[in-house]
């Protein structure tokens, strides 16, 4: 079946316009986890949803940040305000539990202007 | 150790060259070690998920050691290639309470291959 599916590939948007990113996991995936990449840094964990229970979003940098995900299909992560250190490449990556492996999407490349 | 973390932080080496990397990551409440490869321009891609203590993974070139009980794991290449250029990254499996299936990624190895 298809992997995961993110759009927009690239963005590019006005400093304090807000965003939304999508994020289709693979079909009967029940984990599904944001990522962002800034320049020059590594993986930055931002939420991670797993079936029903309440998400973790101990990663999401400020309350410009929020995600959502219905049932176990597509999420959005929606960034309202949007400022130049949101610049990054956006990762949403899926998993069935039990310590199985993550796909990755190709990412959703913000640039904030 | 608090959080995953990976040395070194990049790597220089010559095709035909072996080479390895390691990653630490806290030992309490251990589940699963995953490595990744991100090569450039795509996006990451498993090589091997790690679940008990003294496991050996292989993979071609590629090989993966655990050592669950002090917390660290090893990613060798033997006969490093230009087309292993990329970042490796580990990440820890968190089970327990909310955060149950959680994945922590380190900050990566870069691994360039000179031909």
């Amino acid at each position: 079946g298809a992997g995961v599916s993110q759009s927009p590939s690239n963005k590019v948007t006005e400093k304090g316009k807000d965003v939304e990113l999508r994020c289709d996991p693979i079909s009967g995936h029940t984990a599904l986890y944001w990522y962002r990449q800034r320049l020059g840094q590594g993986l930055e964990f931002l939420i991670y949803f797993q079936g029903n229970s309440a998400p973790d979003k101990s990663g999401l940098p400020s309350d410009r940040f929020s995600a959502e995900r219905t049932g176990e299909s597509v999420s959005t992560l929606t960034i309202q305000r949007t400022q130049q250190e949101d610049s990054a490449v956006y990762l949403c990556a899926s998993s069935l539990v039990e310590r199985r492996e993550a796909f990755f999407g190709q990412g959703t490349r913000l640039t904030v202007v | 150790i608090l959080n995953v973390e990976q040395s070194p932080q990049s790597l220089h080496v010559q095709e035909g060259d072996s080479t390895n990397f390691t990653c630490s990551f806290p030992s309490s409440n251990f589940y699963a070690l995953h490595w990744y490869r991100w090569e450039t321009a795509k996006s990451p891609e498993a090589l091997f998920v790690m679940t008990l203590n003294g496991d050996e993974k292989k993979k071609g070139r590629i090989s993966a050691t655990l050592n669950t009980k002090e917390g660290y794991s090893y990613l060798y290449i033997k006969g490093s290639q230009p087309e292993d250029s990329a970042t490796y990254l580990c990440a820890r499996y968190t089970a327990g309470g909310t955060s149950y299936g959680k994945l922590t990624f380190g900050q990566g190895t870069i691994l360039t291959v000179h031909p």
